[in-house]
């Protein structure tokens, strides 16, 4: 079974803060996607990534950066944190862009005050 | 643009009713057709996958069947169980990259 980590699972900040999410698959998988969850809205995607140093821009990808350090790791930076950012975030791993199954990590709760 | 629209926010069953979650796409083409479950504290999941080869799968239960002619795909099982209570996401994937695009998401609550 694919393994994906998220770091940290509970984050707290303040409104102008900056914050980085951080997501580590263990399993060779070339494409990394960053999500937020919002009631109503199911997944939409922010972020994704084929490669290391490579990035492509998702639906939602206004006040977020992102960069794939090496093929493991994937970041999601927030660097003037917004109350509308307040969110459920997940990262995913899939092996190929081929129809592929997507496997989630664990999820971070963000909360900007 | 491509889309999907699940209608069914929430639903609520008593053990061994029957379950049926209708999902719309909109596309130029017949995509790929997923159906993700999510249990609560955890991320989603691979429930079924069903390509236009095949127009149906079965996992644990759950079938999933894909309607060109209407543009819908539905979820369904025949009896339910208190486990299956969670949150089920319609998703289709349609780029060489594998992006995903998902519905709002139909939260089951089975009760005993």
């Amino acid at each position: 079974e694919a393994a994906v980590t998220q770091s940290p699972r509970n984050k707290v900040t303040v409104t102008g803060g900056n914050v980085t999410l951080s997501c580590r698959q263990t399993n060779s998988h070339n494409y990394m996607y960053w999500y937020r969850q919002d009631t109503g809205h199911g997944l939409r995607l922010i972020h994704y990534s084929y490669g290391a140093g490579n990035l492509q821009i998702g639906d939602v990808p206004d006040g977020y950066k992102a960069t794939r350090t090496t093929q493991e790791d994937f970041f999601l930076l927030l660097e003037l944190a917004s109350p509308s950012q307040t969110s459920l975030y997940f990262c995913a791993s899939s092996p190929t862009s081929n129809q592929d199954t997507q496997y989630f990590g664990p999820g971070t709760r963000l909360l900007v005050l | 643009g491509d889309s999907v629209t699940q209608k069914q926010g929430q639903v609520t069953l008593s053990e061994d009713d029957f379950l049926f979650i209708n999902c719309t796409y909109s596309t130029t083409t017949y995509p790929t057709l997923f159906w993700y479950v999510q249990y609560p504290g955890q991320g989603p999941q691979l429930l079924l996958k069903v390509t236009t080869a095949n127009n149906k799968g079965i996992s644990r239960g759950f079938e999933a069947t894909y309607d060109k002619g209407t543009t819908s795909f539905h979820l369904q099982k025949a009896s339910v169980q208190e486990s299956d209570s969670a949150v089920y996401f319609c998703a289709l994937v349609m780029s060489n990259y594998n992006v995903l695009y998902f519905g709002s998401g139909t939260k089951l609550t089975v009760e005993p």
